[in-house]
């Protein structure tokens, strides 16, 4: 099994719908990120949290919200969807501050 | 926002050659730097971290970092089809809670 699973791997849905994206991990890490991928802008942090109780908003936090259940799951809301929000978005965690990220699989959203 | 640029490329090198993929950021506090691989529609990879200023070797990989000029580069020897990918440089700044990403430098190495 993957270190870090993000469902669904692809969604297509409806402008106005509210929609979940789910990231779960079995890697031990209290870090864990939300990003996502745009041709031509690259990775951009949408929301992060460093243990259950601690959420923060990223540089692109807008028409997002997020949810950490537990320090394994960390959930991504877009709670009415729009169509600029269609992107490619990864799940991260980390171990601490001087160590990289694993990444999800990635959720192909496509808005329409 | 703190800046970390990467010319987008393509960068086609022959097989067998050395790519030489570059990288600058603006935050001058910043702490670690990481080059990740990511093959399209898949997720980035981590391939090399770089700490302090100097080279680091890893395989074929050579990770250099000069804190001074805010630059640090990836090096690929004998580079091989398989390396084609887009690479990705990542910094994480004097705040430490999430690494800031260069758009990426698209690789192709040609047979």
């Amino acid at each position: 099994d993957a270190d870090v699973t993000q469902t669904p791997r692809n969604r297509i849905t409806k402008t106005g719908k509210r929609i979940m994206l789910e990231c779960s991990q079995t890697k031990g890490h209290d870090r864990m990120y939300w990003y996502r991928q745009d041709p031509g802008l690259g990775l951009r942090l949408i929301y992060y949290s460093f243990d259950v109780k601690d959420i923060n908003k990223g540089e692109i936090s807008d028409g997002y919200s997020v949810s950490r259940q537990a320090q394994a799951k960390f959930s991504l809301s877009l709670e009415s969807a729009i169509p600029n929000q269609t992107a490619l978005y990864f799940c991260a965690t980390s171990r601490g501050s001087d160590y990289g990220y694993t990444f999800g699989s990635g959720t192909r959203l496509t808005i329409v | 926002q703190k800046e970390v640029e990467q010319n987008s490329g393509p960068l086609s090198v022959p097989e067998g050659a050395i790519a030489s993929l570059n990288c600058t950021y603006s935050d001058r506090g910043s702490q670690s730097f990481f080059w990740y691989r990511q093959y399209s529609g898949k997720s980035p990879e981590l391939i090399m971290f770089i700490y302090s200023n100097g080279d680091k070797e890893d395989g074929r990989f050579t990770a250099q970092l000069n804190k001074a000029s805010q630059y640090v580069s990836l090096l690929i020897r004998d580079s091989q089809p398989s390396d084609s990918a887009t690479y990705l440089c990542a910094v994480r700044g004097n705040s430490g809670y999430a690494l800031n990403f260069g758009k990426g430098t698209s690789l192709l190495v040609t047979p």
